[in-house]
């Protein structure tokens, strides 16, 4: 009964490769995130989606893309890996536009590029 | 625009001890702010949620206070647990509805 469950837990994988992480959240939230920490455990705010539109986007490369088949799924596809992607990857869930909600994280994809 | 920062960056005390944490924020137009915690190679969970509106929020030995016109958070820790050795991170949600991250406070919590 996972609030917000993401797969894979790890990921290795070498350069130039494409691979997806998948998020799915069982909140009923509207909107879903993924968020990158790197290795000085800083969070950037990649995309974000409100129900099925995507309202954020923060210079994040091309290569990455959001994937939302439904409210309760934000899957984040990567191609041609580099090795600068090796990071820490966040889903998060909440009830986008509404004040008072906070967020709920997953317990991140560790991807590891070589 | 928005920064948040957390002081100290790192902090070691012995068990038993009371501590505090702080969060400091440039713009008080916030909707809320939540204070998280983060296990080394683990995830972030969710420790207290204070709404713009409210000056304090309880959860067991954690208590977290927020003055908006002043910009700053504090999360108190009571009687301090090696478990309680972890990240503490906090967060606005800006006007925006976009989450400003500080950088945290990496605390030990020696037995």
């Amino acid at each position: 009964d996972t609030a917000v469950s993401q797969t894979p837990k790890y990921l290795v994988t070498q350069m130039g490769n494409d691979k997806s992480i998948k998020c799915e959240q069982n909140l009923g939230h509207d909107t879903m995130y993924w968020y990158k920490q790197d290795s000085k455990k800083f969070l950037k705010i990649m995309f974000s989606y409100n129900n099925k539109e995507l309202i954020i986007n923060e210079t994040v490369p091309n290569r990455f893309s959001p994937k939302s088949p439904d409210k309760a799924h934000l899957n984040l596809h990567i191609n041609s890996l580099e090795l600068g992607d090796s990071a820490v990857y966040f889903c998060a869930s909440s009830h986008g536009g509404r004040e008072y909600h906070g967020y709920t994280f997953g317990s991140g994809t560790r991807l590891t590029v070589v | 625009k928005q920064e948040v920062t957390q002081i100290p960056a790192a902090l070691s005390v012995p068990e038993g001890e009371n501590l505090v944490l702080n969060c400091s924020f440039t713009d008080s137009a916030i909707y809320n702010l939540q204070w998280f915690r983060q296990d080394p190679g683990k995830g972030l969970t969710s420790l207290l949620l204070i709404q713009s509106s409210q000056r304090e929020q309880t959860s067991g030995r954690l208590n977290a206070s927020l003055d908006k016109s002043s910009g700053r958070s504090t999360l108190y820790i009571a009687a301090s647990q090696p478990g309680d050795s972890a990240t503490y991170l906090c967060a606005v949600k800006d006007s925006n509805y976009q989450l400003i991250w500080g950088a945290g406070t990496k605390l030990i919590i020696k037995p």
